[in-house]
């Protein structure tokens, strides 16, 4: 069945790197996402990239794509206290509405 | 263009009782999925409705149901409330249903 695998917390300073990883099972999916959760609020959409992309850039954001081993990065760049979130990994399959989650990643960037 | 609503924001129901949740996407999607989010479980698909049919179904009991509106807006409805039915409701719109999903603030529900 369909599966997305997070690590769980990620601690970073500010003005760092962050990357979080991300592993799905599912051959078929043909978007992948980066969802933002800040306490208390819904998810944000942050950026996403078709499966027959290997990198989307958008501002500090960088996203990697490995089909082949089936694993996705989000690279923050720059990191900040305010992207100190969960960051929530998800596939979408071809045709289908439905987004399987990944657990969360908890960011925590510190000062 | 405003963005997903959600309404109400906070609930809080007792065991047994029903409740109804809302939710008005963005303007011109006429695809509305419905998500459960739990500490436990994370965040697992209810139900996606498309010009006021039920498309997609998850793996949730049938106490749990949904429906749409002609003017795209959706509701879902969980009756007969249980301890574990606590959680934040979330709610995603797109234009038809397979591309980028836009969630709302969703709807925290705690059911003593």
């Amino acid at each position: 069945g369909e599966d997305v695998e997070q690590s769980l917390f990620l601690s970073v300073r500010e003005g760092d790197s962050s990357v979080i990883n991300c592993t799905y099972t599912d051959s078929s999916s043909t978007y992948l996402y980066w969802y933002k959760q800040e306490p208390g609020a819904g998810l944000q959409l942050l950026t996403y990239i078709f499966s027959n992309m290997d990198m989307k850039q958008d501002q500090r954001l960088t996203v990697l794509l490995n089909k082949k081993d089936k694993h996705l990065s989000l690279r923050i760049a720059d990191t900040q206290t305010g992207d100190s979130a969960i960051y929530f990994c998800a596939e979408q399959d071809s045709g289908y509405s439905t987004l399987t989650f990944g657990k969360g990643t908890m960011l925590l960037v510190s000062p | 263009k405003a963005g997903v609503t959600q309404t109400p924001r906070y609930l809080i129901k007792t065991r047994g009782q029903q409740v109804t949740l809302s939710c008005s996407p963005i303007s011109g999607h006429r695809s509305v999925s419905w998500y459960q989010q739990t500490p436990g479980q994370g965040l697992q698909f209810l139900f996606e409705y498309f010009s006021e049919t039920q498309r997609n179904k998850g793996n949730f009991p049938g106490r749990f149901s949904g429906r749409q509106f002609s003017n795209s807006r959706s509701e879902m409805n969980v009756s007969t409330l249980e301890l574990g039915d606590s959680a934040l409701y979330l709610c995603a719109s797109s234009s038809q249903g397979s591309e980028t999903q836009y969630f709302g603030p969703g709807t925290r529900l705690l059911v003593l």
